[in-house]
């Protein structure tokens, strides 16, 4: 049972770059999310998703977009990526609930 | 979510103790008090719950005063690999939309 598998592990981009990061949940679980984490600011919420074909912005969805075409995968895209987005990005699956909340072991990306 | 206040860091020595104190002056009455860990490197993971008096599992111990207007997170007989980011959340217990803030950043010595 692999739980939440995030893809790729690290990536460096250059400014304007685009990416996709890749998260895949084998638990069957409804929700979805991204979060980005940085030094003193502990995890902000970007997307989220509450279903399959369904997404929400989060607390920081500006130059982010998301989609969940099924329900085990969860992607985020960045479309022209700036050195602001240097960041380590958390996917995360639940069934609702405070306590069922499942993280990926993160992605670091670097933009320069 | 109701807001949340905790410590931003905490320094221990191994087979001490560890409390961490959450402030949730705000709680409501059908809110829950979560915690999650988070090892270096890792995503946080949950590691416990409870909504009033004490909690208790093979990791911790949450103590919740009769009031809920806080919450201490009790970490026993630490080790080296109890350094970690300690989250505390307040919300509903079917809430599926966490804010983690900043956590207790915990650092553990020999």
């Amino acid at each position: 049972n692999a739980g939440v598998t995030q893809t790729p592990k690290f990536r460096v981009l250059k400014t304007g770059q685009s990416m996709t990061l890749l998260c895949a949940q084998d638990m069957n679980h409804e929700y979805m999310y991204w979060y980005r984490q940085d030094p003193g600011m502990g995890l902000r919420l970007i997307h989220y998703s509450v279903g399959e074909g369904t997404t929400a912005k989060g607390e920081v969805p500006d130059g982010y977009n998301v989609s969940r075409l099924k329900k085990q995968n969860f992607l985020l895209g960045l479309e022209s990526a700036a050195p602001s987005q240097t960041s380590v990005y958390f996917c995360a699956s639940s069934n609702a609930g405070l306590d069922g909340y499942t993280f990926g072991s993160g992605t670091r990306l670097t933009v320069v | 979510l109701a807001k949340t206040t905790q410590p931003i860091s905490m320094d221990s020595y191994e087979g001490q103790e560890v409390n961490i104190t959450c402030s949730h002056n705000n709680i409501a009455t059908n809110d829950y008090i979560t915690w999650y860990q988070q090892f270096p490197s890792q995503g946080p993971r949950f590691i416990i719950q409870g909504y009033k008096t004490k909690v208790t599992n093979e990791v911790a111990s949450l103590f919740i005063p009769a009031d809920r207007k806080s919450s201490t997170l009790s970490l026993p007989r630490v080790s080296l690999s109890d350094t970690a980011v300690y989250y505390c959340l307040v919300g509903l217990i079917n809430d599926y939309k966490l804010s983690f803030g900043a956590g207790t950043t915990v650092t553990v010595r020999a």
